[in-house]
């Protein structure tokens, strides 16, 4: 069965903090996809990084890096510098290729001036 | 390129009765998939249409049901609602469907008593 675990509830940073949000997974398939989607107040939820389950290459995207650890089953999302526009829910989303779709619980991201 | 729309985006029902919500994905997207959420269970995936046949479908009982038109539009039916059916439905939109990203509406604001 599939199971995306996100310990922590909320996380509040001062602007310009780095903040960095986990990510366990669970599954059995060897093909599997990774995302983390952003729901700031207004509730759309936007994309923010894709990765499948054969490319552990950890990249940065601007103020945005991500950790992808095949052997820990961890996908870990970092914010550089954190700005107040960041405040939302980040959720880590797992999805293989039967088509198994599954949440995380997500993390609140509160950013004060 | 327009984004994807719902509507309506709030909604009032009395419990016992049906209800019918739409989407209209971004224009040449043919995969559109269904979230609810709620505050006691967070993000779950309801079903994905492709082409106009659901290709993958969620742990949600048969009341819950869907289409797709020809036009890539969907729509999501719920018979015979109950309280719990109280939730922000999600609609979202993909090129290729679950295993790439997704582009989500406003959603629509359920709301049985």
């Amino acid at each position: 069965a599939q199971k995306v675990t996100q310990a922590q509830t909320e996380i509040s940073v001062v602007e310009k903090e780095d903040v960095t949000l986990d990510c366990v997974y669970e599954t059995r398939d060897t093909t599997y996809y990774l995302f983390w989607y952003k729901q700031p107040p207004s509730g759309e939820l936007v994309f923010l990084i894709r990765r499948n389950s054969f490319d552990e290459q950890n990249e940065i995207s601007g103020r945005y890096s991500w950790n992808f650890q095949k052997s820990t089953s961890s996908f870990n999302f970092t914010i550089t510098a954190s700005q107040v526009v960041d405040s939302a829910v980040y959720f880590c989303v797992l999805t293989d290729s039967w088509g198994k779709f599954q949440f995380g619980a997500g993390t609140q991201v509160v950013v004060t001036p | 390129k327009a984004g994807v729309t719902q509507t309506p985006r709030y909604l009032i029902k009395t419990r016992g009765q049906q209800v019918t919500l739409s989407c209209s994905p971004i224009s040449g997207h043919r995969s559109v998939s269904w979230y609810q959420q709620t505050p006691g269970q967070g993000l779950q995936f309801l079903f994905e249409y492709f082409s106009e046949t659901q290709r993958n479908k969620g742990n949600f009982p048969g009341r819950f049901s869907g289409r797709q038109f020809s036009n890539s539009r969907s729509e999501m039916n719920v018979s015979t609602l109950e309280l719990g059916d109280s939730a922000l439905y999600l609609c979202a939109s993909s090129s290729s469907g679950l295993s790439y990203e997704q582009y989500f509406g406003p959603g629509t604001r359920l709301t049985v008593t």
